[in-house]
């Protein structure tokens, strides 16, 4: 199993800045998800962060949005740049520890506004 | 990832079971059938999971078309936590992509 928490759990922001998501695994994983889920909407991928090579974005998100960094095996950021409303939505961060047809852990969420 | 259909909505009363369908007439021989649930306020987490054998486990019972073109989730009695958005998700155990592609999923209610 793996408990994952994130930082920050929640955050209003300004149109134009960029927020920094925290995604901290209790153990060593190599591949990382970042998923967004709109309001009254379903989990969409956003990319796939594994340690020691570039991120894969899913269609629809660009690297130069949403940032991602992946420094060791229980750590990721994903960054949200130059916001705007549209961009509210809860982000979420999964791991797939075993590599395994099996159970991927999910993150609590950050839960971010933009105003 | 193939796709799967499920109800947008059900309704159960406390300490009932509940069978939630999801249909997924284009499955392929390496698919799993996987299911997450999400509670309100919380990240999704997995249910049960299965390839062609019916499963079980202490949360719940996964039936299986013989076909493979359908599936059921049982929950033998449902209790208001189990009030959530589930997820029926078709997983390739064939290659290295291990991501999950959510549908719409199905909101239960569960009635006191």
């Amino acid at each position: 199993s793996a408990v994952i928490s994130q930082k920050p759990s929640r955050d209003i922001c300004q149109r134009g800045t960029s927020l920094t998501i925290q995604c901290q695994v209790d153990s060593q994983v190599t591949m990382m998800f970042w998923y967004r889920q709109q309001p009254g909407q379903s989990l969409t991928l956003i990319a796939t962060a594994n340690q020691g090579s570039e991120a894969t974005y899913e269609s629809g998100f660009v690297i130069d949005k949403f940032p991602i960094s992946r420094p060791n095996l229980t750590f990721s950021t994903l960054t949200v740049s130059n916001m705007s409303p549209e961009d509210s939505s809860i982000y979420l961060c999964s791991v797939d520890p075993v590599r395994t047809n099996s159970e991927q852990f999910f993150g609590p969420g950050t839960r971010l506004t933009v105003l | 990832d193939a796709k799967t259909t499920q109800p947008n909505s059900m309704e159960s009363n406390e300490e009932e079971p509940v069978h939630l369908p999801c249909n997924h007439s284009t499955i392929s021989g390496t698919d799993y059938i996987h299911w997450y649930r999400q509670l309100p306020s919380q990240g999704p987490e997995y249910v049960i999971h299965g390839l062609t054998s019916n499963v079980n486990n202490r949360m719940a019972s996964l039936a299986i078309a013989e076909d493979r073109k359908s599936s059921t989730l049982i929950l033998h009695r449902a209790t208001l936590r189990d009030a959530a958005v589930y997820y029926c998700i078709l997983r390739d155990s064939g290659g290295s992509n291990y991501k999950l592609t959510f549908g719409k999923g199905t909101l239960l209610t569960v009635n006191p």
